[in-house]
């Protein structure tokens, strides 16, 4: 199957600080989301984003699908950013296997 | 509107036993698909399925089991539990505007169930 990882597993930034989370990928993909993952075990979608660029608030992420990586950026990071970010890709042809998810980014916002 | 709505949120079971997890998803949305997430771990396809059809297994045993209704929810079963089904379940839902696939999910809050 397909293999999806992240980096780096672990994260720890002062409040205000800027992040890049990498997430790569085995195989041709059609599908790609960006998930936090909240303390309370909250999956919210923040983008679906296959390729290019998209950007909301001080959320910005790009994929490049033909070199397989997509890196999701967040600025002027908050406590509230806390938690874990999820990378899942969905392969062309179908959606019979659902999605593959990465074993995420634990990110760690300190005030 | 209400998002993907689960129940119950929190589940203690014994092993051998049986459970029915439920969804509700967005109004609207066709397409209910079932992940299971291990403490420490990204979340794992289990089931999807689109206009009542079954559309997508993984690799799961067949103690596990669902369904889709007219309205759209699903159930989840699992038979015989065992200590390693102890996870959070997460169920999804996505329009089905075009195609139950590639399409962004919409996560409930889950059920923690327990296997004792």
């Amino acid at each position: 199957g397909i293999q999806v990882e992240q980096s780096p597993p672990d994260l720890i930034l002062q409040e205000g600080a800027n992040s890049t989370l990498r997430c790569n990928f085995s195989d041709s993909v059609n599908n790609l989301q960006w998930f936090h993952q909240n303390p309370w075990g909250q999956l919210i979608n923040l983008f679906y984003i296959p390729s290019g660029t998209k950007q909301n608030g001080r959320l910005s992420a790009t994929t490049v699908a033909t070199e397989r990586y997509s890196l999701l950026y967040i600025s002027s990071s908050q406590t509230t950013d806390s938690g874990v970010y999820f990378c899942a890709v969905g392969l062309p042809g179908g959606g019979a296997d659902g999605l593959t998810f990465g074993k995420g980014t634990h990110l760690i916002i300190q005030p | 509107d209400a998002g993907v709505t689960q129940s119950p949120t929190h589940l203690i079971k014994t092993r051998g036993q049986q459970v029915t997890l439920r969804c509700s998803p967005i109004s609207g949305h066709k397409s209910v698909s079932w992940y299971q997430q291990v403490l420490g771990q990204g979340p794992q396809f289990i089931f999807q399925y689109y206009e009542k059809e079954e559309r997508g297994r993984g690799n799961f045993p067949d103690r596990f089991s669902a369904r889709q209704f007219p309205n759209y929810s699903s159930e989840l079963n699992v038979n015989a539990l065992l200590l390693g089904d102890s996870a959070l379940y997460l169920c999804a839902s996505s329009p089905g505007t075009y195609t139950p696939y590639n399409e962004k999910l919409f996560f409930g809050s889950g059920t923690q169930l327990s296997v004792l």
